[in-house]
């Protein structure tokens, strides 16, 4: 049973244009949510999260914006770079961010073409 | 500040052997949780580990075991290894709550069974 799905395995965008990641999940009890990327050879490194009494949050050319009654979420990188070019994977938790225990995706490799 | 170091970086076995993963926590991190993560996956959550017990599991059988250690570093132990134990096993630090979500990812150990 998958709870956090991404659908797309990869996403080519140009260089300077908008990379949009997509995320879906199934858990209504999940309230906590975050993005990781992940170079080869390397841990995933966080990039930013969201809790679910907002639905909005920025940091940088990083956007996530959250969707409850879809139960979705989004990643929005603007703009695109080359070094942003790696895997992302969104995760959900339960009870306010607290728990540790995190529920990932498959995750979604997106190549920023110079 | 060391990040979350991991050891072995590559490890070979047989089916049937046993095998000791282990980690070190970033810098006043007091929480430790193990991910497995197959190839063309995202990191699934095996246990979570602080004050020197086990805290939380994931769907995990029990041939798979933790400790961790007064200095907050942790073991991850599997027994009667299969073959579909081969994976990436990724170690994650974490602060005390409110911040336990927000985890710090080692390099991973890249476990082959033969």
């Amino acid at each position: 049973d998958q709870q956090v799905k991404q659908n797309s395995p990869s996403l080519s965008v140009q260089e300077g244009r908008i990379s949009i990641l997509n995320c879906d999940y199934t858990n209504s009890m999940f309230d906590y949510f975050l993005w990781y990327k992940k170079y080869p050879a390397e841990g995933p490194t966080f990039l930013i999260s969201i809790s679910s009494i907002k639905d909005k949050n920025e940091d940088g050319r990083f956007t996530v914006f959250l969707n409850k009654s879809a139960k979705h979420l989004s990643l929005h990188i603007v703009p695109s770079q080359p070094g942003d070019s790696a895997v992302y994977f969104c995760a959900a938790s339960k009870w306010g961010g607290n728990t540790g225990k995190l529920i990932f995706g498959q995750g979604t490799t997106l190549q920023v073409k110079p | 500040d060391a990040g979350v170091t991991q050891s072995p970086t590559h490890l070979i076995k047989t089916r049937g052997q046993q095998v000791t993963l282990r980690c070190s926590p970033k810098s006043g991190h007091d929480t430790v949780s193990w991910y497995q993560q197959a190839l063309g996956q995202g990191p699934q959550f095996i246990f979570q580990y602080y004050e020197e017990e086990e805290r939380q599991r994931g769907n995990f059988p029990d041939r798979f075991s933790g400790h961790q250690f007064p200095n907050y570093s942790s073991e991850l132990n599997v027994n009667a290894l299969l073959l579909g134990d081969s994976a990436l096993y990724l170690c994650a630090s974490s602060s005390p709550p409110p911040r336990r979500n927000e985890q710090y990812f080692g390099p991973g150990t890249r476990l082959t069974v033969t």
